[in-house]
């Protein structure tokens, strides 16, 4: 079945550290989303892609990365630049009228 | 920008109940308006996908219009279920900019 996987389902930062989520989709779609979710918030957008090799910026994208080297895959990493990580990770997928089609999640904590 | 506005932030009502989400948007040049569920700590699942030049769209007890004109769309669920809990989300796409609203969270009594 074709959908959208993110891992892992929960991770922990300590302190000063980098750490990377991963997000892969078989759907085919061309752009890929970040969405950061804290509770009792609407979901952020961080980085969103459209096509292999380039992204953008969202509206909250200070303190993470991203990279688009292959249509399936669109990893987010969270530096240490990020002074408040904690939060639910969303990772999503879409195609011109398809709407979009999310993963399950990574929630990341810091220790 | 964008600004999607959820009402009622929370909802509770028995079993067997008919009921109304509300979802209103500032901008009425959309491509899409999204309406998704989220359980605790979960990803958010699609429940329907209604088109600019749509009205509405159905899905089992699901169904969802739209009012593009006014800048809102209802999401309507007959004879709620205690399954039907959980946080409704509803999102409008500008061209691949999709914005969210901060949910209902639905509580269904038995």
């Amino acid at each position: 079945d074709g959908g959208i996987t993110q891992s892992p389902k929960y991770l922990f930062r300590k302190e000063g550290q980098n750490v990377t989520l991963s997000c892969e989709q078989n759907l085919n779609h061309d752009a890929m989303y970040w969405y950061r979710q804290d509770p009792g918030q609407g979901l952020r957008l961080i980085y969103y892609s459209q096509i292999v090799n380039d992204f953008q910026k969202g509206d909250i994208a200070e303190g993470y990365s991203v990279s688009r080297e292959k249509k399936e895959s669109f990893p987010l990493t969270v530096t240490s630049a990020q002074k408040n990580p904690t939060a639910f990770y969303l990772c999503a997928s879409s195609i011109a009228g398809s709407g979009y089609t999310f993963g399950s999640g990574t929630r990341l904590t810091v220790v | 920008k964008q600004e999607v506005t959820q009402i009622p932030a929370a909802l509770s009502v028995p079993e067997g109940e008919n009921l109304v989400l509300n979802c209103s948007f500032t901008d009425s040049a959309i491509y899409n308006l999204q309406w998704f569920r989220q359980d605790p700590g979960k990803g958010l699942t699609s429940l329907l996908l209604i088109q600019s030049s749509q009205r509405e769209q159905t899905s089992g007890r699901l169904n969802a219009s739209l009012d593009k004109s006014s800048g809102r769309s209802t999401l309507y669920i007959a004879a709620s279920q205690p399954g039907d809990s959980a946080t409704y989300l509803c999102a409008v796409d500008n061209n691949n900019d999709m914005r969210f609203g901060a949910g209902t969270r639905l509580t269904v009594k038995p």
